[in-house]
């Protein structure tokens, strides 16, 4: 069973915090991804990283590729309410069919507080 | 805004009814998807749609009929549900590449099976 644990599943912090979610595998990706889901809302895309030790950075937001793409992490510097929702990783297996079927992580639901 | 429009946005039924969610995308996408969601938790694919054709059904009851008319639109037939099928359900297209496989979700229509 291919399994991508994403790890903390809850976080609550102070705004102006730094905080990091983390998303590991024993299997290597073909590429992984980051979403962002809002109360009432679909999963909205962040990135996708596909090279080993690939750094990418959205704003306040930045994503890493492990070296052998296996893991995953996200960097969030200086939370501000509106970085509240649910966070998920999902990888694309090496091997994987044409679908590009996902592996979701378990999600990571974050707080951050005025 | 989204991308991908998902319709009814809520939906209330009763465990006899007969119902349906469509989903429509125009970003020339050759795969569609649908997922179940739980509060606070990652989606779980339910079926997926490569070209107009049911490449992968992940073992779903027969009360949920997926159809797929054209390459824009995806719809999920329901009928003799159960109060536990109450959920979040989220249609997603892909351009279906093999390496990324990245998804663009619709806003989800809420299920409610009383």
């Amino acid at each position: 069973t291919q399994l991508l644990e994403q790890s903390p599943q809850f976080l609550s912090i102070q705004e102006g915090e730094n905080l990091t979610v983390y998303c590991n595998s024993s299997s290597v990706f073909s590429s992984l991804q980051w979403y962002r889901q809002e109360p009432g809302e679909g999963p909205v895309l962040l990135v996708t990283v596909v090279t080993g030790g690939e750094v990418k950075k959205l704003k306040r937001l930045t994503f890493q590729f492990g070296d052998a793409r296996k893991d995953s992490s996200l960097h969030i510097t200086a939370a501000q309410p509106g970085d509240t929702g649910l966070y998920l990783c999902a990888g694309v297996y090496s091997g994987s069919g044409n679908t590009g079927k996902l592996i979701f992580g378990q999600g990571t639901t974050l707080q951050v507080k005025p | 805004d989204t991308e991908v429009t998902q319709t009814p946005k809520h939906l209330v039924m009763g465990m006899t009814n007969k119902k349906s969610l469509k989903c429509e995308q125009h970003m020339g996408h050759r795969a569609m998807y649908w997922y179940k969601q739980k509060a606070k938790k990652p989606p779980e694919l339910m079926f997926v749609y490569s070209y107009e054709k049911l490449s992968i059904n992940e073992s779903v009851p027969s009360r949920f009929s997926p159809e797929c008319p054209n390459s824009s639109l995806l719809n999920l037939h329901l009928h003799a549900l159960q109060p536990e099928d109450s959920a979040l359900y989220l249609c997603a297209s892909s351009q279906g590449d093999r390496v990324t496989g990245e998804l663009f979700f619709g806003e989800g229509s809420r299920l409610t099976v009383l």
